[in-house]
């Protein structure tokens, strides 16, 4: 999607390892979300920024992580990766009125 | 909690049908109301939304109802087409930016239009 880059877009990693997910941005919007989406569950939100340094937890935040030291890049952390933690993980982006852009997501395997 | 639920997980129709997709909402603090729209291996997309100050809103062949006493709204695909097959999303969020514009959103409905 235009102005989100999600990194990596595929990745397995083994149980205990942390491990890191990037969103940038390079549409300089304000708020940013991450979201992970899992078969009869939908999208439910982990964590979003609404500035730089400014970051607040989601309604599945437990186990997870984030930082944002500059407003093109949002990180997500897991801190110690859990096989229920094998997921989609999308970033979305808004700025003013408009709508959600999301990124193109990133697969994660835990194995 | 879930408070948005979303019905049916999956609809299947033929060419030029009218699907319909409903979605339920608890929070009297939602105020703004998007479907997104997402085809395999990609991320959802902004489809249409509505606000609860008209109770239909029109962008090509896709329409929103929405019924405030209800707390109600749906997503109505005119003519549909192959194309359309997607999986489709309703959500719900304080639009004011009273919670950051935290969107919570539906467990998703898998449209499947057949030739």
């Amino acid at each position: 999607d235009a102005g989100i880059t999600q990194s990596p877009r595929h990745k397995v990693t083994e149980t205990g390892t942390p491990v890191t997910l990037r969103c940038h941005q390079t549409e300089n919007h304000r708020y940013m979300y991450w979201y992970r989406q899992d078969p009869g569950h939908g999208l439910r939100l982990i964590h979003y920024s609404y500035g730089v340094k400014d970051t607040d937890k989601g309604e599945v935040s437990d186990g997870y992580s984030v930082s944002r030291s500059k407003t093109e890049d949002f990180l997500l952390t897991l801190e110690s990766a859990t096989s229920s933690q094998t997921s989609v993980y999308f970033c979305a982006t808004k700025q003013g009125a408009a709508g959600y852009t999301f990124g193109s997501g990133t697969r994660l395997t835990v194995v | 909690q879930q408070q948005v639920k979303q019905s049916p997980q999956s609809l299947i129709v033929q060419k030029g049908g009218i699907p319909i997709i409903n979605c339920a909402y608890e929070n009297t603090a939602f105020d703004y109301f998007p479907w997104y729209q997402q085809f395999p291996g990609k991320g959802p997309a902004l489809l249409i939304a509505i606000r609860p100050d008209v109770s239909e809103k029109k962008e090509g062949r896709f329409t929103i109802s929405f019924n405030k006493s209800a707390k109600q709204f749906s997503l109505h695909i005119m003519d549909s087409q192959p194309g359309d097959s997607a999986t489709y999303f309703c959500a719900a969020s304080e639009g004011s930016g009273g919670s950051n514009y935290k969107l919570t959103f539906g467990k998703g409905t898998l449209l499947t239009v057949n030739p």
